[in-house]
């Protein structure tokens, strides 16, 4: 087991591009979660997903955002139209458990729209 | 969620013992409080995590009084490598979403 993997790790585009990213949480989990932290803040949730189903969303999740987990395994988080304000690292984790202990982050991808 | 107040920074010299102290005076009765570290680059990792007293684990203690409105993390003997971002995060078991906050940027010096 390696861990959550995120791809790409780094992502540069215009903006009014779309862009999509991928994370591959630990097997068997089944909790996802994607989150987004700008330079010198903390990371700050955007959504979740129990298997397939997405049960929770941040209102930071605009109509731009959208977020899948078609077979309850890997994840996808597009941005349409990106904007300026996107750039940020979009970290993706995955937990068995509901417990921040069994939490598990990976690396991130790290978006710059210019 | 209840919300945290961490120091901004923290400098230590190696092998120092550092506290980081948490206030989280609307905590909760079922919230748990949890301290997560962060390296540039890098999603952040669990490094502990309490609900009153004290809990030691391999990498640190966390010590909670018995109000429960703050919460310390002590690093033994911190080294360079110890150089991070921490967060104190409170919540209840269960919690989707979490409430990183600032955290504190520890610094440690050769």
């Amino acid at each position: 087991d390696t861990g959550v993997s995120q791809d790409p790790r780094h992502k540069i585009t215009k903006r009014g591009q779309n862009v999509t990213f991928r994370c591959d949480p630990i097997s068997e989990h089944n909790r996802l979660y994607w989150y987004r932290q700008t330079l010198g803040q903390g990371p700050e949730f955007l959504t979740y997903f129990q298997n397939e189903a997405q049960l929770e969303k941040s209102r930071l999740l605009s109509d731009r955002f959208s977020a899948e987990r078609p077979k309850g395994s890997f994840s996808t988080l597009e941005i349409q139209r990106t904007e300026q304000g996107d750039s940020a690292m979009y970290l993706c984790a995955s937990s068995f458990r509901a417990s921040g202990e069994f939490l598990y982050f990976g690396p991130g991808t790290r978006l710059t729209v210019l | 969620l209840a919300k945290t107040t961490q120091p901004i920074s923290m400098d230590s010299y190696e092998g120092q013992e550092v506290n980081i102290t948490c206030s989280h005076n609307n905590i909760a009765t079922n919230d748990y409080i949890t301290w997560y570290q962060q390296f540039p680059s890098q999603g952040p990792r669990f490094i502990i995590q309490g609900y009153k007293t004290k809990v030691t684990n391999e990498v640190a203690s966390l010590f909670i009084p018995a109000d429960r409105k703050s919460s310390t993390l002590s690093l033994p003997r911190v080294s360079l490598s110890d150089t991070a971002v921490y967060y104190c995060l409170v919540a209840q078991t269960g919690a989707n979403n979490l409430f990183f906050g600032t955290g504190t940027r520890l610094t440690v010096i050769p």
